[in-house]
């Protein structure tokens, strides 16, 4: 039972390379979330989806895209990357009232 | 004001203490409120749903003051093995848009 699973673990980029970190659930969630989490910050949002092609901004948007063409997966996004991007970015999905549901996470370092 | 609050810590406490955390939140319109364990460098994991009558699983209570605008978390009879980063989590009015805490740091010394 995978459960919310993120790919790459780890990664690093230099400043203006594009990415995409993958995350994908089986567990038929209607919500799914990125979050990035730094030192002193907590956790923030990222950005957010209710459903299959249904997306909106969180806390902290700015330098990141997503989609959701199917339930099971919602890729994130960096356009071109920039150091203050480097954190550790997870993965959450959900369902109603339930509580959220995380992935392992991906270490992203730019340089 | 933060939307949710936590008092940073570390909280130092002896194996067998009990130690309570709290967690304040602005947003009276809040519905759903949990607390996370997070173990350093791993992902935060559902250690309880806070209810409004309260809720004990073992060794640990959560409990919602509504009135005040903050969760609690009591853990009693504290192990070693309870070291970690403990977050509270707050859905402000049924959006999804979950909003964490920054985390107690807790440490249970032998």
């Amino acid at each position: 039972n995978a459960g919310v699973t993120q790919t790459p673990k780890f990664q690093v980029l230099k400043t203006g390379q594009s990415m995409t970190l993958q995350c994908a659930q089986d567990m038929n969630h209607e919500y799914m979330s990125w979050y990035r989490q730094d030192p002193g910050m907590g956790l923030r949002l990222i950005h957010y989806s209710v459903g299959a092609g249904i997306t909106d901004q969180g806390e902290v948007p700015n330098g990141y895209n997503v989609s959701r063409s199917t339930t099971e997966d919602f890729p994130l996004r960096l356009l071109s990357a920039a150091p203050s991007q480097t954190s550790v970015y997870f993965c959450a999905t959900g369902q109603g009232d339930s509580p959220l549901h995380f992935g392992n996470g991906t270490r992203l370092t730019v340089t | 004001r933060k939307e949710v609050e936590q008092d940073p810590g570390p909280f130092n406490v002896p194996e067998g203490a009990t130690v309570a955390f709290n967690c304040t939140y602005s947003n009276s319109a809040s519905q759903s409120f949990f607390w996370y364990r997070q173990d350093c460098r791993k992902e935060p994991k559902l250690l309880m749903s806070v209810y409004s009558s309260g809720n004990e699983d073992g060794r640990f209570t959560a409990q919602l003051n509504r009135a005040s605008q903050y969760i609690s978390l009591l853990i009693r009879d504290s192990k070693l093995s309870d070291s970690a980063t403990y977050l509270c989590a707050v859905n402000p009015s049924g959006t999804y848009k979950y909003i964490f805490g920054t985390g107690t740091r807790l440490k249970v010394l032998a």
